[in-house]
C-alpha cells in the first residue's frame, strides 16, 4: 500500500522563477492539503483540494496556486519566487470528512525541499 | 486568532518519562493531533484526541482537556531514537485544516 509520495525531493530555483511541486495521495484517500514548513517552525496550511476544487485556503498570497486531478493527485505552483519561499513543502492526504471510513487522520509525504537563491 | 503554544526544547535521559505540554486557542476545534518529526523528514502521526481524557498507545499517551485548551504527550521508557521534534496540531474546522505549533525539540541523552 503506497503512502503519500512527492516529487521532486529537492529543488533549487532563483528569485522570480516559477515552480511546480507534485503529490500523490495515499491509496484510497481523496483529499490533499499542502503545508509550508520554514526551518525551525511548524507547518503552515496553504490550501486543501477535494473533488478537484480548492476547498479551503490559508493566509498565502495568490502566487501560490494549485490543482487536483481526477486521480486525486495534486500540484502546488508558486510564481514569482521570493527568497522567503525557501522551505519544506509538505503534502498531506486524508479522506473527506463525514465519509463512512473517515477517521480524521492525515498522512504526510516526505516533502519537497525548495531553496530559492 | 489562532495560537498553539508548546515549549521550544526539552531534554531527558534514556529510560525516563517526559511530558510535552500544548495549550491552544483556536476559532474552532475538531480534534488535536500529535506528530513526531525527525530532522529533514515528514511528520509522522502519533495520536489523535477529540474527546477529553487519556489515549494510550504503547509507550506514547496523549491527554486532552477541551475546557482548558490543553493537551500533553507523555513518552515513557525513552529511547535515543525518540530524539525528534514533537508537533501539536489542532484541526480547527470540519475540513481538516491543521494549525500547528512551532514544535518541541526533544533531546534524549544516554
Amino acid at each position: 500500500d503506497a503512502g503519500v509520495t512527492q516529487s521532486p525531493t529537492h529543488l533549487i530555483k532563483t528569485r522570480g522563477q516559477q515552480v511546480t511541486l507534485r503529490c500523490s495521495p495515499k491509496s484510497g484517500h481523496d483529499t490533499v492539503s499542502w503545508y509550508q514548513q520554514a526551518l525551525g517552525q511548524g507547518p503552515q496550511f496553504i490550501f486543501q483540494y477535494y473533488e478537484e476544487e480548492e476547498r479551503q485556503r490559508g493566509n498565502f498570497p495568490d502566487r501560490f496556486s494549485g490543482h487536483q486531478f481526477p486521480n486525486y493527485s495534486s500540484e502546488l505552483n508558486v510564481n514569482a519566487l521570493l527568497l522567503g519561499d525557501s522551505a519544506l513543502y509538505l503534502c498531506a492526504s486524508s479522506l473527506a470528512a463525514g465519509g463512512r471510513r473517515w477517521n480524521n487522520e492525515q498522512f504526510f509525504g516526505p516533502g519537497t525541499r525548495l531553496t530559492v537563491l | 486568532g489562532q495560537n498553539i503554544d508548546q515549549p521550544t526544547e526539552m531534554t531527558a535521559t534514556e529510560g525516563a518519562i517526559v511530558q510535552i505540554n500544548c495549550t491552544y486557542q483556536t476559532s474552532g476545534f475538531n480534534g488535536l493531533f500529535w506528530y513526531q518529526q525527525h530532522a529533514g523528514e515528514a511528520p509522522t502521526f502519533l495520536s489523535y484526541n477529540v474527546l477529553d481524557g487519556l489515549e494510550e498507545k504503547g509507550r506514547f499517551s496523549s491527554f486532552l482537556s477541551r475546557s482548558k485548551g490543553y493537551s500533553y504527550l507523555l513518552l515513557k521508557e525513552l529511547q535515543m531514537k525518540d530524539s525528534a521534534s514533537y508537533l501539536c496540531a489542532v484541526c480547527d474546522t470540519g475540513f481538516q485544516k491543521l494549525v500547528f505549533g512551532t514544535g518541541t525539540r526533544l533531546l534524549v541523552s544516554p
